[in-house]
């Protein structure tokens, strides 16, 4: 079964750092894009980018970039979604999904099952 | 950017009923070289993370119900629930995959009335 497994929730201080982890199984983690996509509390979805493990090569949504970095480890099927300085204004839950299919089309699936993060003084 | 919206924001039909979900993007994600419109659907139940419904506009998701459909092509697209159940009380979203900047409409939320 393909499956994606997050890290668990996060509460930081605006300023912090944080790394959160997508954990991939069930399926070739180097031959598959990753996205990232973040869900503010009670609105819609927006993807941020997107990372392939094969080489780590990244594409971030001009809204993102600067903001976050992708990373990934192959030796244990993770990539990082990475902030140096949190604002109050990332509270969200991120999702990753696997982007991309046999046939051409960039649709998402699987998805994580989300990672919330509050940042709150 | 490809712009996604949809209507209504949100619908309450009665179980058994047909529910109708439009979704229109503000450029066309038909390709013509293939004829094939670069659109999803997913369902996001409360509190679980998004899941697919369909891809290419029309094609069912492997273990998606029958009574869930999509059609349209260009820049107009429907979600039709054939025949409404209370586990599909969701907020449903479009996604065009057409330009390698994916987007999403805002989501329509569909209840039970």
């Amino acid at each position: 079964e393909v499956q994606l497994v997050q890290s668990g929730v996060e509460v930081k201080k605006p300023g912090e750092s944080l790394r959160i982890s997508c954990r991939a199984s069930g399926y070739t983690f180097i031959s598959h894009w990753i996205a990232w996509v973040r869900q503010m509390p009670g609105k819609g979805l927006e993807w941020m980018g997107i990372i392939y493990p094969g080489d780590s090569d990244t594409q971030y949504s001009p809204s993102f970039e600067g903001q976050v970095t992708f990373s990934a480890d192959k030796s244990i099927n993770t990539v990082y979604l990475q902030w140096s300085s949190l604002k109050a204004s990332d509270t969200a839950m991120y999702y990753c999904a696997r982007q991309g299919s046999s046939s051409g089309g960039d649709w998402f699936d699987p998805w994580g099952q989300g990672t919330l993060v509050t940042v709150s003084s | 950017d490809i712009v996604m919206t949809q209507s209504p924001d949100s619908v309450a039909v009665s179980l058994g009923e047909r529910a109708t979900i439009n979704c229109k993007s503000n450029q066309s994600v038909l390709y013509s070289p293939n004829n094939k419109n670069y659109l999803a659907w997913y369902q996001q139940k409360p509190g679980q993370p998004p899941k697919l419904l369909i891809y290419w506009a029309s094609t069912r998701e492997s273990g998606v119900p029958d009574r869930f459909s999509g059609s349209g092509s260009g820049t107009d697209f429907t979600l039709t629930i054939s025949r409404l159940q209370a586990e599909d009380v969701a907020v449903y979203y479009c996604q065009q995959y057409y330009n390698t900047l994916p987007t999403f409409g805002p989501g329509t939320k569909v209840d039970i009335k």
